[in-house]
């Protein structure tokens, strides 16, 4: 059954360093999304991606965080200059369409310390 | 306008037992009601969704009760079973002239005791 597979499963990284989380969304899926969701919390959107280009993105998607698909199966999600607020685990989920349900991956535990 | 406020935040249910959870919504654009379960560590997964052209729907144990003049969605789990001990969320989202997000309630965490 295909998956959305994220790496790293955990990262840790120190105040004010930058992390790269990546993900590899079903590979017939054209729209691609990030969530947040803060321990103990609810999921979060942060930002959805289609045709190579933001198509929406929430309040928390400030100027810290940038999205890209460097080649053709990967989406990345960027964090400049981490914040102990920004631990979280962030799932990367992937559909066909807008109407279609959303796969999540397992998601990548990112601890701010 | 855009929350999904989800109750209760934790319930406990004996085996065999019939778990409810409840969800409200305000915004009148949603028009998808997505139920997911998440087990620790994991992502969540789609368990049943409904379109608010339909009161109900029913997949196996898992059914979905939805009332659009009230703007009230809820799970009911029959047959409650310990494997299904897990945190349910629920979600809505409106269709393409409303944006592709995802909306999600707080959680539910349930325990199904042997």
């Amino acid at each position: 059954e295909p998956e959305v597979t994220q790496t790293p499963s955990h990262q840790v990284t120190q105040m004010g360093q930058e992390v790269i989380l990546r993900c590899v969304p079903i590979s017939n899926h054209l729209y691609f999304y990030w969530y947040r969701q803060i321990l103990g919390q609810k999921v979060e959107f942060l930002v959805s991606f289609y045709n190579n280009e933001i198509s929406e993105k929430s309040e928390i998607f400030d100027d810290q965080f940038s999205v890209e698909r460097p080649d053709g199966s990967n989406f990345t999600l960027k964090i400049r200059s981490t914040k102990l607020e920004d631990s979280a685990m962030y799932f990367c989920a992937s559909s066909s369409s807008l109407i279609t349900e959303a796969f999540f991956g397992q998601g990548t535990r990112l601890t701010v310390v | 306008q855009q929350q999904v406020k989800q109750s209760p935040q934790s319930l406990i249910v004996q085996k065999g037992g019939i778990s409810i959870i409840n969800c409200a919504y305000e915004n009148t654009a949603f028009d998808y009601f997505p139920w997911y379960q998440q087990f620790p560590g994991k992502g969540p997964a789609l368990l049943i969704a409904i379109r608010p052209d339909v009161s109900e729907k029913k997949e196996g144990r898992f059914t979905i009760s939805f009332n659009k003049s009230a703007k009230q969605f809820s799970l009911h789990i029959m047959d409650s079973q310990p494997g299904d001990s897990a945190t349910y969320f629920c979600a809505a989202k409106g269709e393409e002239t409303s944006g592709s997000r995802l909306t999600f309630g707080e959680g539910t965490q349930l325990t199904v005791n042997p």
